[in-house]
């Protein structure tokens, strides 16, 4: 039982090109959730998932997509990346979107853009 | 409209003494309230919750939050701290249903020291 887990875990890239964040989990959760953390300001939401086959904008989506591929997996996309994307990017995910379901949280990726 | 306000960015503490760490929220409705723990490198970790049943609440690893509505806060602590508390704290609020709504304060980074 790995929880949720990302890939992958650094990544640099520069400006203009594009990437493909990975999430996955095995605790059967129908919620996903993709955050970004900023020194100083907390993590934001940039997308969720309530269910599979549906998506939705979070606090700060400019820039970004998703997709849900299925039940376990979460995948966000970088089109055309910036130096203001530059951030620790995380992956949650719970068993119902209901805030009094814990959140589970992935291990983080680290993108650089340069 | 909610947010969160976490007192103090860094709080050093010996191994041993109390832990206090202080959260003041503000929403327009009845909120529930969260502390997490990110230990380095790693992701987020639900300590505690609170949503509207007992004021006091006790959470994992000997930490506990009391909810004063009075004072709109929900302050964690300790009453012992251990090395292995070493850790960045974040309060979250939600003043609606949904974990979409979740917003984090800016954390506090605990440091405990021999």
């Amino acid at each position: 039982n790995a929880g949720v887990t990302q890939t992958p875990k650094f990544q640099v890239l520069k400006t203009g090109q594009s990437m493909t964040l990975q999430c996955a989990q095995d605790m059967n959760h129908n919620s996903m959730y993709w955050y970004r953390q900023d020194p100083g300001m907390g993590l934001r939401l940039i997308y969720y998932s309530a269910s599979e086959g549906t998506t939705d904008k979070g606090e700060v989506p400019n820039g970004y997509n998703v997709s849900r591929l299925n039940k376990r997996e979460f995948s966000l996309r970088l089109e055309s990346a910036a130096p203001s994307q530059t951030s620790v990017y995380f992956c949650a995910s719970s068993e119902d979107l209901a805030v009094l379901y814990e959140q589970y949280f992935g291990p983080g990726t680290r993108l650089t853009v340069t | 409209a909610q947010s969160v306000t976490q007192l103090g960015s860094h709080v050093s503490v010996s191994e041993g003494a109390l832990v206090l760490l202080r959260c003041n929220y503000s929403s327009s409705v009845p909120p529930y309230l969260f502390w997490y723990v990110q230990y380095p490198n790693q992701g987020l970790q639900l300590l505690l919750k609170y949503t509207s049943a007992a004021t006091l609440v006790k959470g994992i690893n000997g930490f506990e939050a009391e909810f004063k509505k009075s004072e709109t806060s929900f302050h964690l602590t300790k009453p012992s701290a251990h090395m292995s508390d070493a850790a960045e704290y974040f309060c979250a609020v939600s003043g609606g249903g949904t974990a979409s709504k979740l917003t984090f304060g800016t954390g506090t980074r605990l440091q405990v020291t021999l």
